[in-house]
């Protein structure tokens, strides 16, 4: 089965860091771009972060970069995000999101990790 | 950048209808626009890509069509578990979303 599965949201305090991973099973992980997609609580959906099936090209939106890093470890089938300098408004549902090939559509998605940040 | 909107925001309808929703890019995105639909508590699902693509597995009373700035989504006879909220998507950006329920 293709399977995309979040870890490690939690809370934390404003300021602090957070590393988020994203396990991937059932398809070929190396060959997939990758994105993280975030949702705060009530809102709508907001792309955060991009990268290539090798790794060598990355995005992110302009509300984190500089804070966050994405990371993929095509070894491991894992995606990663390195979240630093948290502040309250990073506070939301954070989903691991494949591209499908060509078309810019995430095919598959992860079932989300919650993050919250407050003191 | 290019900004995503859709139209309407919210809408109440009957098991039986026919609804249509509309996203409108504020320039040219060729055919590059994704639909989804997303329940409360759960992930966003791929139901249209490239404008017009039933993603496998999505019942065929969904479609869509459009090119350039104006695409629709069609869902010709809603179904109780259609409603949900609709977003488009194109590149980096999601459209705001359409709240689709029961009236």
């Amino acid at each position: 089965e293709v399977q995309l599965v979040e870890s490690g949201g939690g809370l934390v305090q404003p300021g602090g860091s957070l590393r988020l991973s994203c396990a991937a099973s059932g398809f070929t992980f190396s060959s997939y771009e990758m994105n993280w997609v975030r949702q705060a609580p009530g809102k709508g959906l907001e792309w955060i972060s991009y990268i290539t099936s090798s790794g060598t090209t990355i995005y992110y939106a302009d509300s984190v970069r500089g804070r966050f890093t994405i990371s993929k470890d095509n070894a491991k089938n894992s995606l990663y995000l390195q979240m630093s300098s948290l502040r309250a408004e990073d506070t939301a549902v954070y989903y691991c999101a494949r591209e499908r090939t060509a078309f810019g559509a995430f095919d598959i998605w992860g079932q989300g990790t919650m993050v919250t940040v407050s003191s | 950048d290019i900004q995503m909107t859709q139209s309407p925001s919210s809408l109440s309808a009957s098991v039986g209808d026919r609804v249509t929703i509309t996203c409108r890019a504020s320039q040219s995105i060729t055919s590059y626009l994704n639909w989804y639909q997303q329940k409360p508590g759960k992930a966003p699902k791929l139901v249209i890509y490239a404008a017009s693509n039933l993603q496998s597995g999505v019942p065929s009373r969904f479609s869509g069509s459009g090119s350039g700035t104006d695409f629709t989504l069609t869902i010709s006879s809603l179904q109780p578990e259609d409603f949900a909220t609709y977003y488009c998507q194109q590149g980096f950006t999601f459209g705001p979303g359409t709240k689709v329920d029961i009236k």
